[in-house]
């Protein structure tokens, strides 16, 4: 079946490091890929997409590359704010549906 | 509007009574989505519009769910006979359809928070 895993949180940081949040797939054929966040308090909002392998989603300095080969889809931030800090949800689009990573919480500190 | 909206932003009920959800997608958006999201399972899948036929109703937990969309646009999630495991955020996303009627990119709107007591 089709699913995602996401690497288990809270991941706290402090403000400048660099962020990764790994995120793999099960899936058949080649679904679409998806970085969603929720900020405190807020709505899903779309962070970043990738539609086919070795396409990169970028977006507010993240980025994402979809990696056919090894079914992954990392999120990376060089330098994370405060700002930064909410969930972030890994997706996949299957036959119309978007099926989500369990969530990753990121905590900022100053 | 410029965004999904949903109302009620809230909603308290008690065991037993019947809830109306409601989502207005962005505009030009042909197919709709509800999903669910709570803290024991995550972000779940509910029902998919296309249109005003639902040609995905999988995710729907029970009987006492159902949707309905008209006009291509609105769309309403009621839940019959609420039991406090439906306590959840019930979300809503819109998008256009691509050429091979697959979804696109989902925009969601800010949720309903209900809770059954």
């Amino acid at each position: 079946g089709n699913s995602v895993t996401q690497m288990e949180g809270p991941v706290t940081l402090s403000e400048e490091a660099f962020l990764t949040i790994n995120c793999t797939y099960t899936a058949t054929g080649y679904p679409s890929l998806f970085w969603y966040v929720q900020y405190p308090g807020e709505g899903l909002q779309l962070l970043l997409k990738a539609t086919k392998a070795d396409d990169k989603g970028s977006n507010k300095g993240f980025e994402a590359t979809y990696r056919k080969e090894t079914t992954s889809f990392h999120l990376e931030k060089g330098s994370v704010q405060v700002s930064d800090s909410a969930v972030y949800f890994c997706a996949l689009l299957r036959t119309g549906k978007l099926i989500f990573g369990q969530g990753t919480t990121l905590q900022v500190k100053p | 509007g410029a965004g999904v909206s949903q109302s009620p932003s809230n909603k308290v009920t008690e065991k037993g009574k019947d809830v109306e959800l409601r989502c207005d997608p962005i505009s030009g958006h042909t197919a709709l989505y509800w999903y669910r999201q709570s803290l024991g399972q995550g972000l779940e899948f509910l029902i998919y519009f296309q249109g005003n036929s639902a040609p995905d109703k999988s995710g729907l937990p029970s009987d006492r769910f159902s949707a309905e969309r008209t006009g291509g646009s609105v769309s309403t999630l009621t839940i019959q006979r609420t039991q406090q495991e439906d306590s959840a955020v019930y979300l809503c996303a819109s998008s256009f359809l691509t050429s091979g009627g697959r979804g696109d990119t989902q925009y969601f709107g800010p949720g309903t928070r209900l809770t059954v007591l």
